[in-house]
């Protein structure tokens, strides 16, 4: 069975720009949430998503929007990107709102320079 | 305060030795807790969740939860150098998933 899948896997942007992350879920969750990591720090939550709705954002400024699609697939945008952007982005899936733990992807190294 | 707080480490620990890792949360509404291991360059991976109070065992892994205190910890028996990782505390409050900043861990052979 295909896992969390996320693309693209690495990205380089130049400050000012917009970014588009994907991420596709396993198979029959419903809950995907996005992370930011930087480096030497856990995981910082940033969006969570149930059927297709945001249930929780995480403290991050309105640059970063996300949405769930029907498929259930998801999408994280940054507008204005900040050098401080530069991370790695986590998205992961749950069968329901995270209660059961979730299954991460291996994640979007996002460089701005 | 923050609100899922760990001990960065580093922890060291000889093969065949128990490591124990702790974790605070603050949100005392807090209904799951979880932990995660990561290796370096990986993303995290789940080894335990536990809901209750009280003790939860997998294998060589124990979880251990008291809300009372708000602290829950994980117990490795039997350490192994491919143990050796960062191991993550997560809590969820119903709306937001926090994570701690990890313990690193290292198993010495």
């Amino acid at each position: 069975d295909a896992g969390v899948t996320q693309s693209p896997t690495h990205l380089i942007k130049t400050r000012g720009q917009q970014v588009t992350l994907r991420c596709s879920p396993i198979s029959g969750h419903k809950s995907v949430s996005w992370y930011q990591q930087v480096l030497g720090q856990g995981p910082q939550f940033i969006f969570q998503y149930y059927e297709k709705e945001e249930r929780g954002r995480g403290n991050f400024p309105d640059r970063f929007s996300a949405r769930q699609f029907p498929n259930y697939s998801s999408e994280l945008n940054v507008n204005a990107l900040l050098l401080g952007d530069s991370a790695l982005y986590l998205c992961a899936s749950s069968l329901w709102l995270g209660g059961n733990g979730y299954t991460f992807g291996s994640g979007t190294r996002l460089t701005v320079v | 305060q923050k609100e899922v707080e760990q001990n960065s480490g580093p922890l060291s620990v000889p093969e065949g030795a128990i490591a124990s890792l702790n974790c605070t949360y603050s949100d005392r509404g807090s209904q799951s807790f979880f932990w995660y291991r990561q290796y370096s360059g990986k993303s995290p991976e789940l080894i335990m969740s536990i809901y209750s109070n009280g003790d939860k065992e997998d294998g060589r892994f124990t979880a251990q939860l008291n809300k009372a205190s708000q602290y829950v910890s994980l117990l490795i028996r039997d350490s192994q150098p491919s143990d050796s990782a960062t191991y993550l505390c997560a809590v969820n409050t119903g709306n937001q998933f926090y994570f701690g900043t990890g313990t690193s861990l290292t198993v010495i052979p």
